[in-house]
C-alpha cells in the first residue's frame, strides 16, 4: 500500500506532556500538510511543506506546535505542554505541486486527559 | 468566519435514489473545488473535484455541479448505495501558493435499504 500512513493512530496523553506524530507522505509527493478536525467541524489548515520548506503556518499553531520534514521525506508533529483543548483528529496530507487534490492518512487522535 | 458552508448536517436517502448535497462559499478567490467521503475512524478520501472553469464534472455515479454566480456546488450522487453512508466534505483552495483546502462542516450522508 502506498497511500499516506500515520502513527501513532491513537494518542492519551496527560495535560502538559509532550506528544509528536508522524506521517509518511506518499512518496513522489512534494507537498505535504497538516490539518486538525475536531467534532463535527471540518478539517482546519494547520501548516504546509513544500519539500523541507516549511512554507506556511496558519495561526491556529500556536508556539506549542512544532512541524518538520527533514530531507523532504516524512514529517512530525509535536505538542509540547499539551492542553485539553488540543484533543482532536490530526490529519496528514500529501499532493504533487501541480494537482490540486490532497491524499489524506488516516489520521492521530489525541486525546489530552 | 466559515467561508465554506454545509448548511444541512445530515441527509437520509433510499436507496437508488439520487443523493444531491449542497455546499456555498463566500471567498471569491478560490477556484477550484473538492469532494471528500470520510468514514469513522479513517481520513477524508478524495471523490471528485472541480475547476472553475468548469459549470459540470462527471466521474461514474458522481456528478459535481459550480454555480460561480452563486458560489455554489452540489454532488450528486445516482443511483445511491449502501456503500455511499459517510460524511461528505465540500473543499474549496486557490491554485497556486500553499493550495491549503478550506472546509465545510461536513454532510452526513445515510443511505436506507
Amino acid at each position: 500500500d502506498t497511500g499516506v500512513s500515520q502513527n501513532p493512530r491513537h494518542k492519551i496523553t496527560k495535560r502538559g506532556q509532550n506528544v509528536t506524530f508522524r506521517c509518511d507522505p506518499i512518496s513522489e509527493h512534494n507537498r505535504l500538510y497538516w490539518y486538525r478536525q475536531t467534532l463535527g467541524q471540518g478539517p482546519e489548515f494547520l501548516t504546509y511543506f513544500q519539500n523541507e520548506a516549511q512554507l506556511e503556518k496558519s495561526r491556529l499553531l500556536s508556539d506549542r506546535f512544532s512541524a518538520e520534514r527533514p530531507k523532504g521525506s516524512f514529517s512530525t508533529l509535536e505538542i509540547q505542554r499539551t492542553e485539553q483543548g488540543d484533543s482532536a483528529m490530526y490529519l496528514c496530507a500529501s499532493s504533487l505541486g501541480t494537482h490540486n487534490e490532497q491524499f489524506f492518512g488516516p489520521g492521530t487522535r489525541l486525546t489530552v486527559l | 468566519d466559515q467561508q465554506v458552508k454545509q448548511n444541512s448536517p445530515s441527509l437520509s436517502v433510499q436507496e437508488g435514489r439520487i443523493s444531491i448535497l449542497n455546499c456555498d462559499y463566500t471567498n471569491s478567490m478560490f477556484d477550484y473545488f473538492l469532494w471528500y467521503k470520510k468514514y469513522p475512524a479513517e481520513g477524508p478520501t478524495f471523490l471528485i473535484s472541480i475547476s472553475s472553469i468548469k459549470d459540470k464534472n462527471e466521474d461514474g455515479r458522481f456528478t459535481v455541479f459550480l454555480n460561480k454566480s452563486a458560489k455554489h456546488l452540489s454532488l450528486h450522487i445516482v443511483p445511491s448505495q449502501p456503500g455511499d453512508s459517510a460524511v461528505y466534505f465540500c473543499a474549496a483552495t486557490k491554485f497556486g501558493g500553499a493550495q491549503k483546502l478550506v472546509f465545510g462542516q461536513g454532510t452526513r450522508l445515510t443511505i436506507n435499504p
